[in-house]
């Protein structure tokens, strides 16, 4: 069963046209939450820390949510480089350092 | 320019060969970490670091042996005995086991002939 589920799975969008993305976590005592960006063939790529219910972080055009099941990657007006697979994981409390992550989201942005 | 360097970006291996891959940081991180990953996986951790001279197995440590003789550097080896071992390793660092952010390196991928 698995701990940390992202859907979709792949999402394309119109340049401009916002959306959402899903990370549904089940484990106990979450410790943190965290979404990454991955390129093709490239190391993924760090955009927030969230550790509590309600907390809310922003960066250019993502906004990253947290509820006590889940959290959302919110794009607004996406651009062509924001394509990319983002990723989410968690770390659970007590447990081992390691991240546990979902497998991920591949969004493409058409022009 | 401070960050996370792994080499070599490319590694084909034969059957019943070792190889080891490199991970070093020069961001004064006391944790490190191995992932791999696989098409259609989530990354899976390998092995973990939270200080020189010791070290932990992660969810898939079979196959592989790592060591942490200096801050800096953290070392895979990919052993024979690992029976699928063709994917995209990655290694990550935080400042220490408290802070939870990881950051990742480029990655090496590793291919089987």
């Amino acid at each position: 069963e698995d701990q940390v589920t992202q859907s979709p799975e792949a999402l394309r969008l119109q340049e401009g046209e916002s959306s959402s993305l899903n990370c549904s976590y089940t484990v106990s005592g979450l410790r943190g939450l965290f979404w990454y960006r991955q390129d093709p063939g490239k190391g993924p790529e760090f955009l927030f820390t969230l550790y509590s219910a309600g907390e809310e972080k922003e960066k250019e055009r993502l906004k990253a949510t947290l509820t006590k099941k889940e959290s959302f990657l919110h794009i607004t007006a996406p651009k062509p480089e924001d394509s990319a697979t983002y990723l989410c994981a968690v770390r659970e409390g007590g447990g081992a350092d390691g991240l546990t992550f979902g497998k991920g989201t591949h969004l493409i942005i058409q022009p | 320019d401070g960050g996370i360097t792994q080499s070599p970006k490319y590694l084909f291996r034969k059957e019943g060969q070792n190889v080891t891959l490199s991970c070093e940081q020069n961001l004064n991180h006391d944790a490190m970490y191995w992932y791999r990953q696989d098409p259609g996986q989530g990354l899976r951790l390998i092995y973990y670091s939270q200080i020189v001279n010791d070290f932990q197995k992660g969810d898939i440590a079979e196959g592989y042996s790592v060591s942490r003789e200096k801050k800096e550097s953290f070392p895979l080896t990919v052993t024979s005995a690992q029976k699928n071992p063709t994917a995209f390793y990655l290694c990550a660092s935080s400042a220490d086991r408290r802070t939870d952010t990881q950051y990742f390196g480029p990655g090496t991928r590793l291919t089987v002939l």
